[in-house]
């Protein structure tokens, strides 16, 4: 079944303990792409991927960190969290637009929801 | 970037149709209209995309205004299950930015 995965479901950690939420996939896509998302903020953009070794930063990247060094995998890294992290944490991937006319939707996972206390 | 008007609410009755309207009136030649839903707390997902025709799939229709400045989403007979977060996105190639969409309920 084509999917994106994401662990832990659920978690709870203390500040200052660092932690790496996994996400794969496996339909083979080159884009890969984290999401928080909180009440009253809807989802934002937190890093993106084009392709492995490629990454780039999204809207609100302050305080996570990312790499892309297979293309199935996109973890997402938290060295130092802190409260303001707590939040639902969608992975979403979706193949490349090789050309301008072409677009493809993006696939997301189950969500993880992180409670930073 | 284009912005994205929706409105934050719309009820509508089980079995009829439900006509999820947005605004883009600065959208640009290569951006496209996206149209994804969220369930409860769940990860969105997708449902329809075009650039300036009408198009349809096996969940619903979107309907492109001639001059590119809104859409409508169009569950044709809407169920229970249809209650959800609906989010139109206006944007080029991959890259997605979420506003507050309309809640959509279904009511029996």
């Amino acid at each position: 079944e084509a999917q994106v995965t994401q662990n832990p479901r659920y978690l709870i950690t203390v500040t200052g303990k660092k932690l790496t939420v996994t996400c794969s996939q496996n339909m083979n896509h080159e884009y890969m792409s984290w999401y928080r998302q909180d009440p009253g903020l809807g989802l934002r953009q937190i890093y993106y991927s084009m392709n492995v070794e490629v990454t780039d930063k999204g809207d609100v990247p302050e305080g996570y960190k990312v790499s892309r060094k297979e293309k199935r995998n996109f973890p997402l890294i938290l060295e130092s969290p802190s409260p303001n992290q707590t939040s639902l944490y969608f992975c979403a991937s979706s193949p490349l637009a090789g050309e301008p006319e072409r677009t493809y939707e993006q696939y997301f996972g189950p969500g993880t929801r992180l409670t930073v206390t | 970037d284009a912005k994205t008007t929706q409105p934050p609410s719309m009820d509508c009755a089980e079995g009829r149709a439900a006509n999820l309207p947005c605004n883009h009136s600065t959208i640009s030649g290569n951006e496209y209209v996206y149209w994804y839903r969220q369930i409860h707390s769940q990860g969105p997902q997708y449902i329809i995309h075009g650039l300036k025709n009408n198009e349809t799939n096996e969940m619903a229709s979107l309907i492109i205004t001639e001059d590119r400045k809104s859409s409508t989403l169009i569950l044709p007979h809407a169920t229970l299950r249809d209650t959800a977060v609906y989010y139109c996105i206006v944007r080029p190639y991959n890259d997605m930015r979420f506003g507050a969409g309309t809640r959509l309920t279904v009511k029996p």
